[in-house]
C-alpha cells in the first residue's frame, strides 16, 4: 500500500508556541488530504479536508485561524497549530488519497502534541 | 444528523474464536464504508466497501455491506492475540464520519 509519513512524531511545547506538523505522501500523488485529531480513548474526529492548490474545508466547530492547513503540493500538506494551548494537546493524524489510489485513504503514523 | 454506530463497544474472546463486529450508518453523502484497525497509533486501512452484497476478504478478515439496511459487518475467524485492537468503521467520503470503535481483546 501507499506510504504516508508525518513529522514530527512527537512534539512538546510551551503554551503560546505555534507548532507545524507535516504530512507527506511518499509514493503517490495526494490530491486530497484529511486532518484528524484523536483524544485518549476516543474515536477520530475529522478536522478538515484539503485539496491540493485550494483552501481547506473545515468541519463545524474547528477554528480555521487556529488550525492552519496548507496543501501546496501533491505530496505535502501542513497543519499549523497557532498559539497552542494545553487543550490543544492531542494526537493529530493525517490521511491522504489520490492518484492512482483514488478510492483508498492511507494514514500517516500520527503526531502526539503536548502543550505545557 | 450523520452518525455511525458500532457494536459491541468492547469484546473479549479466546484465541481461535470467530468474531463479528457491527457497523450501522446514516450519512447524507454516502459513497463508501471503510474499516480500520487501530493499535497503538494511527489506524491501518482494512477494507473499503461500496457495493452491497459483495464480500471482501483479506486472510482471516472479511467484510460485507448492506446498503439497503445501512449496515456492515467485519468478521474475523480463528482470532489471534495480534488481532487485539480497536476496529473503526467510517462512512461517507469527503466528510468521513467515524464510529466510536469496537475494542477487541483476544486472550491467549
Amino acid at each position: 500500500g501507499a506510504v504516508v509519513s508525518q513529522h514530527p512524531s512527537r512534539v512538546i511545547c510551551k503554551s503560546g508556541t505555534s507548532v507545524k506538523i507535516e504530512c507527506r505522501s511518499l509514493d503517490f500523488q495526494a490530491t486530497t488530504m484529511f486532518w484528524y485529531r484523536q483524544f485518549p480513548k476516543q474515536s477520530l474526529m475529522l478536522m478538515a479536508t484539503s485539496n491540493e492548490g485550494s483552501k481547506a474545508t473545515y468541519e463545524q466547530g474547528v477554528e480555521k485561524d487556529k488550525f492552519l492547513i496548507n496543501h501546496a503540493s501533491l505530496t505535502l500538506s501542513t497543519l499549523t497549530v497557532a498559539s497552542a494551548h494545553p487543550e490543544d494537546s492531542s494526537f493529530y493524524i493525517c490521511s491522504a488519497s489520490g492518484q492512482p489510489l483514488v478510492d483508498e485513504q492511507f494514514f500517516g503514523p500520527g503526531t502526539r502534541l503536548t502543550v505545557l | 444528523e450523520d452518525k455511525v454506530v458500532q457494536s459491541p463497544l468492547s469484546l473479549v474472546v479466546h484465541e481461535g474464536d470467530t468474531v463479528t463486529l457491527n457497523c450501522s450508518y446514516e450519512v447524507t453523502n454516502f459513497r463508501s464504508l471503510l474499516w480500520y484497525k487501530q493499535e497503538k497509533k494511527a489506524p491501518t486501512f482494512l477494507f473499503m466497501l461500496t457495493s452491497s452484497g459483495i464480500e471482501k476478504k483479506s486472510g482471516r478478515l472479511s467484510s460485507i455491506l448492506d446498503k439497503k439496511e445501512l449496515f456492515s459487518i467485519l468478521n474475523i475467524t480463528a482470532t489471534q492475540t495480534g488481532d487485539s485492537a480497536i476496529y473503526l468503521c467510517a462512512a461517507g467520503w469527503e466528510k468521513t464520519i467515524f464510529g466510536a470503535g469496537t475494542r477487541l481483546f483476544v486472550k491467549a
